[in-house]
């Protein structure tokens, strides 16, 4: 099984400020046909399902704001908030959709300083 | 549209069965494996098994924590997937997850509590 392994556990970060959570795979998630990486971001808010924003490690999902941006290959990814925003709090995960069994990072919770 | 809608959760008691069904419209489902995923009370995303499309075989795989015990199906005139749930106990209490498309596209959820 693909361990995914993300960095910090939480994150507190002040209103408007950059936050930056970190995705690591036990190997490659590189899709040889496309040379892409199967690998996404969900966000999840309390009582909520999780939500789309980021698939081939860096390309948006449609109605995500551009203050989210992934980058990444191979086995190391990020996830970027560039200006935390109030509605921003949630728990943040990674996935790697590559192989089965289908495999996610722990959660990264982001708070308000 | 995309939409997925996950059904069929409810109370149930251990050792009996439930099966939970995901209606979609909006994309050509038979095109696309599908997966379930659950999420236990607090806890983190885990996924439960998939089918592939026809094209790819049908076949399905499944998490060793639910083999043996939980059977995903499709119908793809009917662009409906299902899970079958048996033999339950208190740790597959959760809420239910389908996705297709490379996990692009998730249903809404449907909570399965299995207490006595």
């Amino acid at each position: 099984d693909i361990v995914m392994t993300q960095s910090p556990d939480s994150l507190a970060v002040s209103l408007g400020e950059r936050a930056t959570i970190n995705c690591k795979s036990s190997q490659s998630v590189l899709y040889r046909s496309n040379n892409k990486n199967k690998l996404a971001w969900y966000q999840q808010k309390s009582g909520q399902p999780p939500k789309l924003l980021i698939y081939w490690a860096s390309t948006r999902e449609s109605g995500v704001p551009d203050r989210f941006s992934g980058s990444g290959s191979g086995t190391d990814f990020t996830l970027t908030i560039s200006s935390l925003q109030a509605e921003d709090v949630a728990v943040y995960y990674c996935q790697q959709y590559y192989t089965v069994p289908r495999t996610f990072g722990q959660g990264t919770k982001v708070e308000i300083k | 549209e995309v939409q997925l809608v996950d059904s069929g959760g409810g109370l149930v008691q251990p050792g009996r069965s439930l099966r939970l069904s995901c209606t979609t419209s909006g994309f050509s489902f038979g095109d696309y494996a599908v997966s379930w995923f659950r999420q236990a009370p607090g806890k983190g995303l885990e996924w439960v098994g998939l089918i592939r499309s026809k094209a790819h075989g049908g076949t399905a795989e499944y998490a060793a924590s639910v083999k043996g015990r939980f059977t995903i199906s499709r119908d793809d005139s009917k662009s409906v997937a299902y899970l079958q749930m048996n033999s339950l106990n208190t740790e597959d209490t959760a809420v239910y997850y389908c996705t297709a498309n490379d996990d692009l596209y998730w249903g809404q959820g449907t909570l399965v509590t299995v207490s006595s």
